[in-house]
């Protein structure tokens, strides 16, 4: 069976410093793979997304993620954190025989300091 | 294009009654699916929808129904409420199967 793993259900980093969120996956086909962000009462928004081709995916924000299949990996990184990154940060993966069902990780709640 | 739209935002119930919810997909998607989440679980998937058939279903028991209309428009209910099923239930739709979802803000339903 898929599933995801979030690596740190809480990540603390200062303003300006790297971002770097962790994101294991287990899946049978080749896995489509999402990073989705949720602010405080909000639904879900979509950070970026792996299909197929370029393994370096760049996305809003200026996040961005490297699929890297021999690791089974899908870490999502942000070289300069800004104060209006702070929410919670979810990866997800979709087989191909199951259509619109997401595969969803634990989540990792990402706090900035000043 | 408008975004998904989900109604109520939000809903507080008793236990033993029902509820349904309703969810507006992006105009021309046709998949809707259906998540549940909550502090302990997480995000779990609950059922998807694509032109008015329910395609895939999630590990919950058979008080969570869905369905969905010929205008893709979707609307999911749960009968005899439980404490546990307090949650935030989220929308998502797509073009089709495995294409991007995009995500309503959610419905928090409150049961007591």
């Amino acid at each position: 069976a898929q599933s995801v793993t979030q690596l740190g259900s809480h990540v603390s980093v200062s303003e300006g410093a790297l971002v770097l969120l962790r994101c294991n996956y287990s899946s049978s086909v080749p896995p489509y793979l999402f990073w989705y962000v949720q602010y405080p009462n909000q639904g879900l928004q979509l950070l970026l997304k792996y299909t197929t081709g370029a393994t370096l995916v760049k996305g809003i924000n200026g996040f961005e993620a490297e699929f890297k299949k021999s690791e089974t990996s899908f870490h999502l990184t942000k070289p300069s954190a800004h104060m209006s990154d702070a929410a919670e940060y979810f990866c997800a993966v979709s087989e191909g025989n199951q259509g619109g069902k997401l595969i969803f990780g634990q989540g990792t709640e990402l706090s900035v300091k000043p | 294009k408008a975004g998904v739209t989900q109604t109520p935002r939000y809903l507080i119930k008793t236990r033993g009654q029902q509820v349904t919810l309703s969810c507006s997909p992006i105009s021309g998607h046709r998949s809707v699916s259906w998540y549940q989440q909550t502090p302990g679980q997480g995000l779990q998937f609950l059922f998807e929808y694509f032109s008015e058939t329910q395609r895939n279903k999630g590990n919950f028991p058979g008080r969570f129904s869905g369905r969905q209309f010929s205008n893709s428009r979707s609307e999911m209910n749960v009968s005899t409420l439980e404490l546990g099923d307090s949650a935030l239930y989220l929308c998502a739709s797509s073009l089709a199967g495995r294409n991007t979802q995009y995500f309503g803000p959610g419905t928090r339903l409150t049961v007591l």
